[in-house]
């Protein structure tokens, strides 16, 4: 019944070494996000897709990319991981109306813990 | 800009207590209103939302209500249980701005205690 699935649950990485995130949906929803999530913390949007439009977040590292190459699936990519990308990292999903208003919830993946070395 | 504000945690409470965990905003525009739920080790979660002012979302035994005067969305429950230890996330999404911007409060640890 999982909906938003993401792999893997725990993800070790060594200092530098690329490493991919992935996300999967089976609620054919439009939106994709990824969400970085430090201990205590508020989630933080990293960036977006709505539909094949990527949308980065100002603020938003430049190593860290995004792929989403159908519906379904959406990957994070961290280029070179550094000891602050050590997070929780929370995909999500949700499905916009036309005219862009989001007044329904976030559909959440349980996440992938990253741990960098 | 838009902005959520929560009490700080972390909480701790006795089993059947009152719960009241306090949430303002700063907002422009109307915004939607919710409080999401993260259990240990899971994703965030949907508690209960609230879309205008004055109107009350609930879930679960908790509740909310829009108040729009005291720019406010505190979060109640008049009895909790040990299963509601979690971290509550306050959040607001803007009908006035782009569509994508979901902003959280920073959460607000709660734990029950048989």
């Amino acid at each position: 019944d999982a909906m938003v699935i993401q792999n893997p649950r725990y993800q070790v990485t060594q200092f530098g070494k690329p490493v991919t995130l992935s996300c999967s949906q089976t609620l054919n929803h439009n939106v994709m996000y990824w969400y970085q999530q430090k201990s205590s913390q508020a989630p933080k949007l990293l960036f977006h897709y709505y539909d094949k439009d990527f949308n980065n977040e100002a603020d938003t590292p430049d190593n860290f990319q995004s792929r989403r190459p159908n519906t379904s699936f959406c990957f994070l990519d961290i280029r070179s991981p550094g000891l602050g990308d050590a997070a929780m990292y929370l995909c999500a999903t949700s499905r916009v109306s036309f005219g862009g208003h989001l007044n329904e919830k976030l559909f959440f993946g349980s996440g992938t813990q990253l741990s960098v070395l | 800009g838009n902005s959520v504000t929560q009490m700080e945690g972390p909480v701790t409470l006795s089993e059947e207590a009152f719960l009241t965990i306090n949430c303002t905003y700063t907002a422009t525009g109307y915004p939607s209103l919710f409080w999401y739920v993260q259990y240990p080790g899971e994703g965030l979660q949907l508690l209960l939302k609230a879309t205008k002012a004055d109107d009350k979302g609930s879930n679960k035994g908790f509740e909310a209500t829009y108040r729009k005067e005291t720019t406010s969305f505190h979060l109640e429950k008049g009895s909790v249980q040990v299963s509601d230890s979690a971290v509550y996330f306050c959040a607001l999404t803007s009908t006035k701005t782009s569509y994508d911007k979901v902003i959280f409060g920073p959460g607000t640890s709660l734990s029950v205690i048989p």
